[in-house]
């Protein structure tokens, strides 16, 4: 079982829409817990961590549930530029940064 | 501030070659990551420096992989021989403590082996 899970899509959506991304982890001991946006051919950057009470950025809410080891990420009113693949990323106390696959979403006009 | 430097962008290199990658971190930043990612995959932690020690390896493939990190500053990760299904983008990482958001990638290496 691979430690961190996410459904590859993709995930097509028309602007405007409210997209959601699904994530659960294996090791129980993780501790800290976000989401990155890597662009085609970019590196991997920093989209928001993710806490136990929830937390939004503008259109971006992250929730967290420990006991079922399961992460999410709402996307409201897509635009354009959210085109990127988003990766669920989970670490422990001390260790380097473990990353799902990511999950590729789209958003055309 | 300045980013974290890889060299070079782009290598092509035939099998059973040798290739190496350097990585300049972010001034300051004592952890240091070599991640791969193969097409299609997320990054996949190759090995994690502290200062100049090594803190993680064990996903290091060391019969063909090595890595270093002398004066703790910048890095070098080698590939010798090379094998095809080590073509994948390699990506160097800095922060400033191992755990948190705070990691900062370079623009990475991609290597095709052919």
């Amino acid at each position: 079982r691979k430690e961190v899970e996410q459904d590859p899509g993709p995930f097509n959506v028309p602007e405007g829409a409210t997209v959601a991304f699904n994530c659960t982890y294996s090791n129980s001991a993780s501790q800290s817990f976000f989401w990155y946006r890597q662009d085609c051919r970019k590196e991997p950057k920093l989209l928001m961590s993710v806490y136990s009470s929830g937390n939004e950025d503008g259109r971006f809410t992250a929730q967290l549930n420990r006991a079922s080891q399961y992460i999410s990420l709402l996307i409201r009113d897509s635009k354009l530029s959210d085109s990127a693949t988003y990766l669920c990323v989970v670490n422990q106390a001390g260790t380097a940064l473990i990353f799902g696959k990511g999950t590729t979403l789209s958003v055309s006009s | 501030e300045a980013g974290v430097a890889q060299s070079p962008r782009y290598k092509i290199i035939e099998k059973r070659q040798s290739v190496a990658f350097w990585c300049n971190p972010i001034s300051g930043h004592a952890t240091l990551y070599w991640y791969q990612q193969i097409l299609g995959q997320g990054p996949k932690l190759l090995i994690q420096f502290q200062n100049n020690g090594v803190v993680d390896d064990s996903q290091l493939p060391k019969d063909r992989f090595s890595a270093e990190r002398l004066k703790g500053v910048d890095s070098t990760l080698k590939i010798q021989p090379a094998k095809l299904e080590d073509s994948a983008v390699y990506l160097c990482a800095s922060s400033l403590v191992p755990d948190g958001g705070g990691y900062t990638f370079g623009s990475g290496t991609r290597l095709t082996v052919v």
